[in-house]
């Protein structure tokens, strides 16, 4: 079965320091990738995504992803974290083969301490 | 651009009553519209997915009859939650994805239904 692993339900990391969300991925083929963050009882909004090309993307609010295909990851990296980074971050994977519908992560819960 | 929105953002409804959130796509046509749930600290579970013109496929597990979806335009999707019941008492997201070449899903800001 296809499926979208995050392996850390939460991330501590002080503030100013580098931080990392992992993300890996089991799909057949080669899928679309996706990073998406969540705010407190709001919706999710569009981070970054990999479709085809340079293996590191960069996205909204400082963040990028590598896309390691022989490794079939793609974690969320940021060189100095912001207490404002504070949220619930999610990985989805479209599969190539879909209707445009996404397999999505359990989500990390990220926390920048001050 | 790609804002979608959601009315109401919060409900509050009795047992056996039905109640409609609206998504809207703001500023761009909408040919795919999916409706997702989330339960507190987990991640999004979908339950249909609309093409405007057409039926809703949904996943398994979702009775259609029960949550009915309406994508009458290519900006507007509905979901009525009919004869609703507290296990109904969720976190209801809807995304939107616009034609073309358009690989991301855009989501609204949530709808929280609670079932007294």
């Amino acid at each position: 079965a296809q499926s979208v692993a995050q392996p850390e339900d939460q991330v501590n990391v002080a503030e100013g320091n580098p931080l990392t969300v992992k993300c890996t991925y089991s799909v057949s083929g080669n899928p679309y990738l996706f990073w998406y963050v969540q705010y407190p009882n709001r919706g999710l909004q569009f981070l970054l995504k990999y479709i085809t090309g340079d293996n590191l993307v960069k996205g909204s609010y400082g963040f990028e992803a590598e896309f390691n295909k022989s490794q079939t990851s793609f974690h969320l990296k940021k060189p100095s974290a912001l207490v404002s980074d504070s949220a619930l971050y999610f990985c989805a994977v479209r599969p190539m083969d879909s209707n445009y519908q996404l397999i999505w992560g359990a989500g990390t819960k990220l926390i920048i301490k001050p | 651009g790609a804002v979608v929105s959601q009315h109401p953002s919060r409900v509050i409804c009795k047992s056996g009553t039905s109640v409609k959130i609206e998504c809207r796509s703001l500023d761009f046509q909408a040919t795919t519209m999916f409706w997702y749930r989330q339960f507190p600290k987990q991640s999004l579970m979908l339950m249909a997915t609309s093409n405007e013109g057409s039926k809703a496929t949904y996943e398994q597990g979702v009775e259609k009859d029960k949550f009915l979806i309406n994508h009458a335009s290519l900006t507007l999707s509905t979901l009525t939650v009919t004869s609703a019941h507290p296990e109904d008492s969720s976190f209801y997201i809807c995304s939107a994805r616009g034609a073309g070449g358009t690989y991301e899903q855009y989501f609204g800001p949530g709808t929280r239904l609670t079932v007294t």
